[in-house]
C-alpha cells in the first residue's frame, strides 16, 4: 500500500518570502500522480498543483512550484512571494495511474504567513 | 464556478443516534467520493462511486456506515449508530474522469457527544 509522509506539522514564513513544504511517499508503482492540496480554515480543499510521475519537468503554477525527485520519492512544494492568503493546511497526496482512483493523503502541514 | 454541495455544514449528534450527510456533485461528474478527515490528519477514503455503483468501499465500517447514490447523481452517507470516534469532517468530492482532478465540497463537520 502507498503511504505519504509530511514531516513538518507546522511551518511559518514571512510575507513575500519563500517557503518549502516537504513530502515523501512510498510506492512500488512506476506510474502515478502527485498532488498538493490547500485547505484554508473552514473552507474547502482546493488543488494547488499536480505532477505526473512520467514527466521529468517539475510542475509550476504561478507562485507555486514543485521539486519532484522520483528516485528519492520526494515531492516538495515551494511557495514564492508568500501572501497572507496562502495560510492554510497543505496536504500532499498520491494517486495511482491505474486501478484505484483514490487519493492517499499525508497528515498535512499547517502554514502560517506572518505579516 | 460549479461546486460540490454538501449539507449540513455542521452536525452535532448524541452517541447511538443516526445521522446522515448529503452530497450533490458537479453536474456530469460520474465519480463521487466520500472521505473522512479526523482532526489533525489527512482525509481517508470511505467509499467511491462510479455512477450508481460502488467501486471501492474497503475502508467503510459497514456495520454502522452506509452510502448510496441511487440515481448516479447525489449521494447520502449514513451512520447508525454514531460513536464518539466518528467525530470528524466528512468530505465529498467528485471528478469527471480519472484524468481530471477532484473537486471537493466544503464538508460536514460531525461532532458526536
Amino acid at each position: 500500500a502507498q503511504t505519504v509522509t509530511q514531516s513538518q506539522p507546522e511551518m511559518s514564513v514571512q510575507e513575500a518570502e519563500t517557503v518549502t513544504l516537504s513530502c515523501t511517499y512510498d510506492t512500488s508503482e512506476s506510474d502515478y500522480y502527485l498532488f498538493w492540496y490547500k485547505q484554508p480554515p473552514s473552507r474547502q480543499m482546493i488543488l494547488v498543483i499536480r505532477q505526473e510521475a512520467y514527466k521529468q519537468q517539475n510542475a509550476t503554477e504561478n507562485r507555486f512550484s514543485v521539486n519532484f525527485q522520483k528516485a528519492a520519492k520526494s515531492f516538495s512544494l515551494k511557495i514564492s512571494d508568500s501572501q497572507l492568503g496562502d495560510a492554510a493546511m497543505y496536504f500532499c497526496a498520491y494517486r495511482s495511474q491505474g486501478g484505484s482512483e483514490k487519493l492517499v493523503f499525508g497528515k498535512g502541514t499547517k502554514l502560517t504567513v506572518n505579516p | 464556478e460549479a461546486e460540490v454541495a454538501q449539507s449540513p455544514r455542521y452536525k452535532i449528534t448524541e452517541k447511538s443516534q443516526a445521522v446522515a450527510f448529503w452530497c450533490d456533485p458537479i453536474s456530469g461528474h460520474a465519480t463521487l467520493y466520500w472521505y473522512r478527515q479526523i482532526l489533525g490528519q489527512g482525509p481517508e477514503l470511505l467509499v467511491q462511486f462510479q455512477d450508481e455503483s460502488v467501486v471501492d468501499d474497503s475502508q467503510l465500517p459497514k456495520d454502522r456506515f452506509s452510502a448510496e447514490r441511487l440515481k448516479g447523481v447525489d449521494s447520502t452517507l449514513k451512520i447508525q449508530p454514531a460513536e464518539l470516534g466518528d467525530s470528524a469532517m466528512y468530505l465529498c468530492a467528485s471528478s469527471y474522469t480519472r484524468d481530471h482532478g477532484y473537486t471537493f465540497g466544503s464538508g460536514t463537520r460531525l461532532t458526536v457527544v
